[in-house]
């Protein structure tokens, strides 16, 4: 059964900071994974997918690596600002449908 | 482009009231989605449609029926609404169930 959790629950930084947001899954067996932002009141964006295939994926300030041997996906934001304050979620497929970890709230002050 | 589309955006119901949500994407995908999504719980996949023609029970399907009226629209129906089911619905849509999956704004439901 694929479980998927996110540390931390909620992260505040200064702006202009590097952070780490991390995924952790149980099914080893992962064919990919995907990481969205969700802002307040609003749906799901996606950022990256990464394919069982690769190792990481890069999109502007954001980078997503996965470790599938370790069970760990990790998304990397760099000289972050006010505007990437929201939700990020982490989801990893089970049967072909997504499965959802409970999500990190980030807050950059400004 | 609109990508997925939903309506209504809000809507209150009384117990027991039926509904049918709406959701539609112009992206020529295959697979779509029903999930909902309640503080403390995340996001739960209701049901999933994985292409035109075919529906599958997610996690949390009981209360709840759909159907992928064409590849473009699949509709969520709450038979008899419940306080239970006061959440907000995001429906979903992707080419494959293993490809992206892009995300309507949601529609905030409220049962008393």
């Amino acid at each position: 059964k694929q479980e998927v959790t996110q540390i931390p629950a909620a992260l505040s930084v200064p702006e202009g900071e590097n952070l780490v947001l991390n995924c952790s899954f149980t099914d080893s067996a992962i064919y990919n994974l995907q990481w969205f932002r969700q802002d307040p009141g609003k749906g799901l964006t996606s950022l990256l997918l990464i394919q069982s295939s690769q190792r990481e994926q890069t999109s502007g300030r954001l980078n997503a690596s996965l470790d599938k041997s370790s069970g760990r996906s990790t998304l990397y934001i760099a000289a972050s600002q006010p505007g990437d304050s929201a939700t990020y979620l982490c989801a990893g497929p089970r049967w072909g449908k997504l499965i959802f970890g409970q999500g990190t709230e980030l807050s950059v002050k400004p | 482009n609109a990508g997925v589309t939903q309506t209504p955006k809000f809507q209150v119901l009384k117990t027991g009231q039926s509904m049918t949500l709406q959701c539609a994407q112009d992206m020529n995908h295959n697979s779509m989605y029903w999930y909902r999504q309640d503080p403390g719980m995340g996001l739960r996949l209701i049901y999933y449609s994985a292409s035109e023609g075919t529906t599958d029970k997610g996690e949390v399907p009981n209360g709840y029926n759909v159907s992928r009226l064409n590849k473009r629209e699949f509709s969520l129906r709450l038979e008899s609404a419940a306080p239970s089911q006061t959440s907000v619905y995001f429906c979903a849509s992707s080419a494959g169930t293993t490809g992206r999956l892009y995300f309507g704004p949601g529609t905030r439901l409220t049962v008393t």
